[in-house]
């Protein structure tokens, strides 16, 4: 069955610290991977999706993803977290021929401090 | 992108009880989701919501538990019968535009259910 795994349950930066959230996915056909969070409070919004072209995505408020299908990863990054990034991450995956349900990972919670 | 709302937005319900979640689009969508966020844990899709048939449940997940209505599409509700606290979460709704091809999904802001 396809699957999507996150590596990091839960990671604590500081301020200015660069991230990068693991996200492997189980399949090797077609799929369209997606960055979701879910800031405190907050319902799911998306970062960043890629679909095809560049593997590089960029996304909402400065993060980015590669996209490397060698390696059946979409690791999110970002150069410089703030404190306002800290949430819930989500990596996600729609795979082909599946009506479009979206597969999850476990979440990555992401505390910045200050 | 859609604009998603989901009535009610909490309840505390007794175990036996049944509770019925209502989510309204503000536009016509093809494909419309409902997932379950257990407490601590990831998403999980509970089923699709076809408009005029039924809705086409994931494995684990079954109509007698978990039936679901889709009139129109704009709207969907979700029924959870004879919870139990097990059934404690946040269920989502979601719709799929479809606009981009790529199978995004915008995303209500959930019902937290506890049930004692």
């Amino acid at each position: 069955a396809q699957s999507v795994s996150q590596h990091n349950h839960h990671v604590i930066l500081s301020e200015a610290a660069s991230l990068e959230l693991g996200c492997n996915y189980s399949y090797g056909g077609t799929v369209n991977l997606f960055w979701y969070v879910q800031y405190p409070g907050q319902h799911l919004q998306l970062l960043l999706k890629y679909f095809s072209g560049d593997p590089l995505v960029k996304g909402i408020k400065g993060f980015e993803a590669e996209f490397i299908k060698s390696k059946f990863s979409f690791n999110l990054r970002k150069p410089s977290v703030q404190w306002s990034d800290t949430a819930e991450y989500f990596c996600a995956a729609s795979f082909y021929n599946q009506g479009g349900k979206l597969i999850f990972g476990q979440g990555t919670e992401l505390s910045v401090k200050p | 992108s859609a604009v998603i709302s989901q009535k009610p937005s909490r309840d505390i319900c007794q175990r036996g009880t049944s509770l019925t979640i209502q989510c309204q689009v503000d536009s016509q969508v093809t494909m419309m989701f409902w997932y379950r966020q257990q407490p601590g844990q990831s998403l999980t899709l509970i089923a699709t919501a076809n408009q005029g048939s039924e809705a086409t449940y994931e494995s684990g997940f079954v109509i007698d538990k978990f039936p679901i209505s889709r009139p129109n599409l704009t709207f969907s509700t979700l029924t959870v019968s004879n919870m139990s606290p097990e059934d404690s979460s946040i269920y989502l709704c979601s719709v799929e535009p479809g606009l981009a091809g790529d199978n995004e999904q915008f995303f209500g802001p959930g019902t937290r259910l506890t049930v004692l």
